[in-house]
């Protein structure tokens, strides 16, 4: 089946310091991999996504990289800032060979990011 | 341009009572899911409607949850009776889809069930 995992959370790190969250997936067809951040008390929200092998998502300074030999697909930022605490979810959709996509998120189980001053 | 609305946003319940959960999705969005996210966990689809058929309901556990999707905009999710693991937020999300390609999922708020 699908599968993602990500890294034992949660992280605490501080303002200005370098952000990475582990994320590798297992999948049969062909998925597409997202980054969601649902910040406190919002509803959850796309950061960023890939569709295919060696493409880089980025947004907002956050930036994931689609590695197909290592099935992984890693969130980073240079800088945080304190209004980046929330909880990121890793994710992703299967397509089938012939191109047609499930629409069904596959997610990890969170990982929350606290970023002190 | 209004985001995925859902109501109530909290409801807290006794075991084996029931409930219900509404959704409206974004105007236009043929494509509705109802997501369950325990404490902890990343959410796990429960139901996939395009328009007013069911795309995927394989997660959904048919002996207590329903869900329909009656005139393919609104949506109700309904637990009978209730078990105390059902404590979850419930989300709800919506899509486009383009052809073969379904567009990105907007999220609701979530209601938040407290099974007691």
């Amino acid at each position: 089946g699908n599968s993602v995992t990500q890294m034992e959370g949660p992280v605490t790190l501080s303002e200005e310091a370098f952000l990475t969250i582990n994320c590798t997936y297992t999948a049969t067809g062909y998925p597409s991999l997202f980054w969601y951040v649902q910040y406190p008390g919002e509803g959850l929200q796309l950061l960023l996504k890939a569709t295919k092998a060696d493409d880089k998502g980025s947004n907002k300074g956050f930036e994931a990289t689609y590695r197909k030999e290592t099935t992984s697909f890693h969130l980073e930022k240079g800088s945080v800032q304190v209004s980046d605490s929330a909880v990121y979810f890793c994710a992703l959709t299967i397509a089938n060979a012939g191109g047609t996509s499930y629409g069904k998120l596959t997610f990890g189980q969170g990982t929350i990011l606290t970023v002190h001053p | 341009e209004a985001g995925v609305a859902q109501s109530p946003r909290y409801k807290i319940i006794e075991k084996r009572q029931s409930v219900a959960f509404w959704c409206n999705p974004i105007s236009g969005h043929a494509t509705l899911y109802w997501y369950q996210q325990i404490l902890g966990q990343g959410p796990k689809l429960l139901i996939q409607f395009q328009n007013n058929g069911v795309v995927d309901d394989s997660q959904l556990p048919k002996d207590r949850f329903s869900a329909e999707r009656l005139k393919g905009v609104d949506s109700t999710l309904k637990i009978q009776p209730a078990k105390l693991e059902d404590s979850a937020v419930y989300l709800c999300a919506s899509s486009l889809r383009n052809g073969r390609v379904y567009n990105e999922q907007f999220f609701g708020p979530g209601t938040r069930l407290t099974v007691l």
